[in-house]
């Protein structure tokens, strides 16, 4: 079945922690991405990829880390987590970027 | 900057009214417009996208978009929306046109009473 998976799906921890969280897609997309939905703001990039080893700031990249080193991954690093990256973030992959955007279920990240 | 702005933050219905949900960007290039939609508890899903030919665009579930190059604008429409269209609606769009930057409006929350 032609998805993306991201792991955890929830996660509390706390301010300065260290943590990954992974997305990982099975269609051999080209492009990925992260987003994190928060109320009344909507959808805001965070980080986008266009290939391997391909990265670019979305309008929102402060706090985090991207990396590209295979197709398939894009994981999201959080080198320092804030109580103002609380927050609902989903990651997706396209195989154009005129085309469809395939979500992940979302992962709920809670920092105290 | 880029912006898109979805004038419509909650909309309450009733089964077999109409809906038009308004989207109005700001970038003078060419632009990809998309349509998403979140029912509760799930991810994003495709309703429908625009990136050229007929400005009329027929997505799943009878909603259709009309992109209006002029007005910027690239609103959302059903004839009769149902229950199960309960759900948060979102405009997107990507541009520049061959980058994967996208930017989305803040949604509509629809509510449809039955």
């Amino acid at each position: 079945e032609a998805q993306v998976t991201q792991n955890p799906r929830y996660l509390i921890t706390v301010t300065g922690k260290k943590l990954t969280v992974t997305c990982s897609q099975n269609m051999n997309h080209e492009y990925m991405s992260w987003y994190r939905q928060d109320p009344g703001l909507g959808l805001r990039q965070i980080y986008y990829s266009m290939n391997v080893e391909v990265t670019d700031k979305g309008d929102v990249p402060e706090g985090y880390k991207v990396s590209r080193k295979e197709k398939r991954n894009f994981p999201l690093i959080l080198e320092s987590p804030s109580p103002n990256q609380t927050s609902l973030y989903f990651c997706a992959s396209s195989p154009a970027p005129y085309t469809e955007a395939f979500f992940g279920q979302g992962t709920r990240l809670t920092v105290v | 900057a880029q912006s898109v702005s979805q004038h419509n933050h909650h909309v309450i219905l009733s089964e077999a009214a109409s809906l038009e949900l308004g989207c109005n960007y700001s970038y003078g290039g060419t632009v990809n417009l998309f349509w998403y939609v979140q029912y509760p508890g799930q991810h994003l899903q495709l309703l429908l996208k625009y990136f050229s030919g007929d400005p009329l665009v027929k997505g799943i579930k009878g909603f259709e978009a009309e992109f209006i190059k002029s007005k910027f604008s690239f609103n959302l429409r059903k004839p009769s929306v149902q229950w199960s269209d309960t759900a948060e609606y979102f405009c997107a769009v990507n541009a520049p046109s061959g980058t994967y930057k996208y930017i989305f409006g803040t949604g509509t929350r629809l509510k449809v009473l039955a």
